[in-house]
C-alpha cells in the first residue's frame, strides 16, 4: 500500500535555513500539501498544492517536489516555528489521503 | 468567520456506542469535504475518511471502513463520527477539518478535537 516517509525528527540554529523531506511513491503524481502542529493544539496547514501558502503564513515557508520526494523549507526559522510537521498526499489509488509520520522540528 | 466546533470529551467502555459531532459555520456546508483525522496517544496523524455532505458521498480509508461510520446533517451543518462498538485502541484524539476546495491533500479550518477515552 501507498505511504509516505518523514524522518522523525529535525533540528535547527535560530535564523538558519531547514529543510523537512517526505517521500513516496504517491509523490511523483500528487503534490504534497504541509500541516503543522503544535502541543495540545489542532494541526494548521502552511503549504498547500506544492508552493502555495495559506492567508497568515509568512513567507519564510516554502514547498518543492523532485521526483518521489516533496520538501518543506524554512528561511530563517524562528522559535515560533517548533512543532510537529505533516506531509500529506493522495495515495496511488487517488481516492485516499495520506499523512506521513510526522517531523518534529526543533528550532 | 469559518468555525468547526466539535462535541466534548468522552469517556465509554468496551463494547459501547458513540456519536461524536463536528458543528460548521461561517461557510456554505454543502460545499466542501469534511475529513475526519486520528491522532492516538503520542502518536502521528491519520486520514480516517470523509464526506461530501452536498450529496453524502463518503470515502473511507480501509483501514478505518466497517469499524466506523461517517455521516453529515446539511440542515444543522454538522458532520458525524460514530462506532457500533468501540474497543480500547480506539482511545484518540479525534480532528475534523475542512478540505481545501481545489487541494484535496489541503485541511484549511480544524476543529479543536475530540477526545475519545475508551476503558473498561
Amino acid at each position: 500500500s501507498s505511504e509516505l516517509t518523514q524522518d522523525p525528527a529535525v533540528s535547527v540554529a535560530l535564523g538558519q535555513t531547514v529543510r523537512i523531506i517526505c517521500q513516496g511513491d504517491s509523490l511523483s503524481t500528487y503534490f504534497a500539501s504541509w500541516h503543522r502542529q503544535k502541543p495540545r493544539q489542532a494541526p494548521v496547514l502552511v503549504i498547500y498544492g506544492q508552493n502555495n501558502r495559506p492567508s497568515g503564513i509568512p513567507d519564510r515557508f516554502s514547498g518543492s517536489t523532485s521526483g518521489n520526494t516533496a520538501s518543506l523549507t524554512i528561511t530563517g526559522a524562528q522559535a515560533e516555528d517548533e512543532g510537529d510537521y505533516y506531509c500529506t498526499s493522495r495515495d496511488n489509488s487517488g481516492d485516499h489521503v495520506l499523512f506521513g509520520g510526522g517531523t518534529k522540528l526543533t528550532v | 468567520e469559518v468555525q468547526l466546533v466539535q462535541s466534548g470529551a468522552e469517556v465509554k467502555k468496551p463494547g459501547e456506542s458513540l456519536k461524536i459531532s463536528c458543528k460548521n459555520s461561517g461557510y456554505k456546508f454543502t460545499g466542501y469535504w469534511i475529513a475526519w483525522v486520528r491522532q492516538m496517544p503520542g502518536k502521528g496523524l491519520e486520514w480516517m475518511g470523509i464526506i461530501y455532505p452536498g450529496d453524502s458521498d463518503t470515502r473511507y480509508n480501509p483501514s478505518f471502513q466497517g469499524r466506523v461510520t461517517i455521516s453529515a446533517d446539511p440542515s444543522t451543518s454538522t458532520a458525524f463520527l460514530q462506532w457500533s462498538s468501540l474497543e480500547a485502541s480506539d482511545t484518540a484524539i479525534y480532528f475534523c477539518a475542512r478540505q481545501f476546495l481545489t487541494v484535496p491533500t489541503a485541511f484549511d479550518y480544524w476543529g479543536q478535537g475530540t477526545q475519545v477515552t475508551v476503558s473498561s
